[in-house]
């Protein structure tokens, strides 16, 4: 069966530090890969998208993260984080034939003026 | 012109009752899924339908009962509420294809059960 683990429960950063949230997954076939944010009281937005092919993929504001097969990851990443980004961070995949999409337990990043 | 709706936003109800969040999305997709969002932020997939087609039953108390009409919508009916009921339930949509699938969610409904 598929899984997601983010090791990362919070993360407190100062703005324009940098950011790398951790990300594996556990399915042996070909996977879809997603992260989502939640800003507070909203719901979820997509940032970005593995689906194939270059395995650096870049989002919206500025975040990118890199899928690698080897070990099973896929992190977020942004150089510089803003007060704005502060949200709930979900990773997501999609495996085998039914399309189920099941998330990570979330990080919760919270940037300090 | 919301892609997906969900109705209504917060709910607010007795142990025992029955209630209904209704779902509808307008991106023409295949895929609608239900998810409980636990007080802890915890997502977890409850049911997914294909063409009104139950795909992914997880293990959910047999009191919800999900029912989809038409590929556009997707309602979530409980039974006798119970406290542990009390979440954030999240309606999504996304294509069936592979190649393009991306979930869309709802704004959610607020579930509290008193």
């Amino acid at each position: 069966a598929q899984s997601v683990s983010q090791h990362n429960h919070h993360v407190i950063l100062s703005e324009a530090a940098s950011l790398e949230l951790g990300c594996n997954y556990s399915y042996g076939g070909t996977v879809n890969l997603f992260w989502y944010v939640q800003y507070p009281g909203q719901h979820l937005q997509l940032l970005l998208k593995y689906f194939s092919g270059d395995p650096l993929v870049k989002g919206i504001k500025g975040f990118e993260a890199e899928f690698i097969k080897s070990k099973f990851s896929f992190n977020l990443r942004k150089p510089s984080v803003q007060w704005s980004d502060t949200a709930e961070y979900f990773c997501a995949v999609i495996g085998g034939a039914t399309n189920k999409l099941i998330f990570g337990t979330g990080t919760l990043l919270a940037v300090q003026p | 012109d919301t892609a997906v709706s969900q109705t209504p936003k917060y709910l607010v109800t007795q142990m025992g009752n029955d209630k209904s969040i209704k779902c509808e999305q307008n991106l023409g997709h295949d895929t609608m899924y239900w998810y409980k969002q636990d007080s802890k932020k915890f997502l977890k997939i409850m049911f997914s339908y294909n063409n009104k087609e139950l795909i992914i039953n997880e293990t959910v108390p047999n009191r919800f009962s999900p029912k989809s009409p038409d590929k556009a919508h997707l309602n979530l009916h409980i039974n006798s509420l119970e406290l542990g009921d009390s979440a954030v339930y999240f309606c999504a949509s996304s294509p069936w294809d592979r190649q393009n699938t991306e979930a869309f969610f709802g704004q959610g409904t607020r579930l509290t059960v008193v």
